[in-house]
């Protein structure tokens, strides 16, 4: 079935740095969204995209986090600075409407911030 | 508030039987959908089977099927003759109608299941 794909897989950098992760949704979809996972809990929400705009956030979505969409390329989500505690593996998601869509997940960038 | 739980953290059973696992939400809102996605080990998400709120019948899609108790606000995933791939942690989750696509994760649970 359409995938989402997230480049890169893996990623270390160095705390204060910026960092940012790339996601191409699958092509027909509208609402996009960053999930964070920290090693053995479930997923939260940060943050949900659509027409342009962040639609809604989380707690967890500081303001060191943006997200964008230029020209219907990839979705980014750009951290700056990075903090240790953003270690964590970041899942896109992308979905024709909302409600009673179903989500397409990507296979996660797994960021380490030392 | 908006919550989905579930308490078991980990199942181990036999290949070939059956496999119940539990999730129990907490919503105001009276329409919402209902989600069972795994985890396999290298991380992926799949998505396995959905079910309306306002829909009566289980949802059934292969061996995966719900057992939805809504005045109890339970979705329980129940697995027949399991097999050893689908050893992996399985997450329940909601949305409600307004929230704009926003899931709510429960907290895993983890099946192995043994040959």
């Amino acid at each position: 079935g359409p995938k989402v794909l997230q480049i890169p897989s893996h990623q270390i950098i160095d705390m204060g740095q910026m960092v940012t992760l790339n996601c191409d949704p699958v092509s027909n979809h509208l609402y996009f969204y960053w999930y964070k996972q920290i090693l053995g809990q479930q997923m939260e929400f940060l943050v949900n995209f659509y027409n342009g705009k962040v639609m809604e956030k989380s707690k967890l979505f500081k303001d060191q986090f943006s997200v964008e969409r230029p020209d219907g390329s990839y979705f980014t989500l750009k951290i700056q600075p990075t903090a240790l505690e953003d270690s964590a593996v970041y899942f896109c998601a992308s979905s024709l409407g909302v409600s009673n869509s179903d989500y397409t997940f990507g296979s996660g960038t797994r960021l380490l911030v030392i | 508030a908006q919550k989905v739980t579930q308490t078991q953290t980990s199942i181990s059973v036999m290949e070939k039987t059956t496999v119940t696992m539990d999730c129990v939400y907490e919503t105001q809102d009276s329409s919402y959908f209902l989600f069972w996605y795994k985890q396999t080990a290298s991380g992926e998400i799949v998505f396995l089977i959905r079910q309306d709120s306002y829909k009566k019948e289980n949802a059934t899609v292969g061996h995966y099927s719900l057992n939805f108790q809504k005045p109890k606000s339970s979705i329980g995933l129940i697995i027949t003759a399991t097999q050893i791939e689908d050893s992996a942690v399985y997450f329940c989750a909601m949305r409600v109608n307004y929230n704009q696509g926003k899931l709510i994760f429960g907290q895993g649970t983890k099946l192995s299941i043994k040959p």
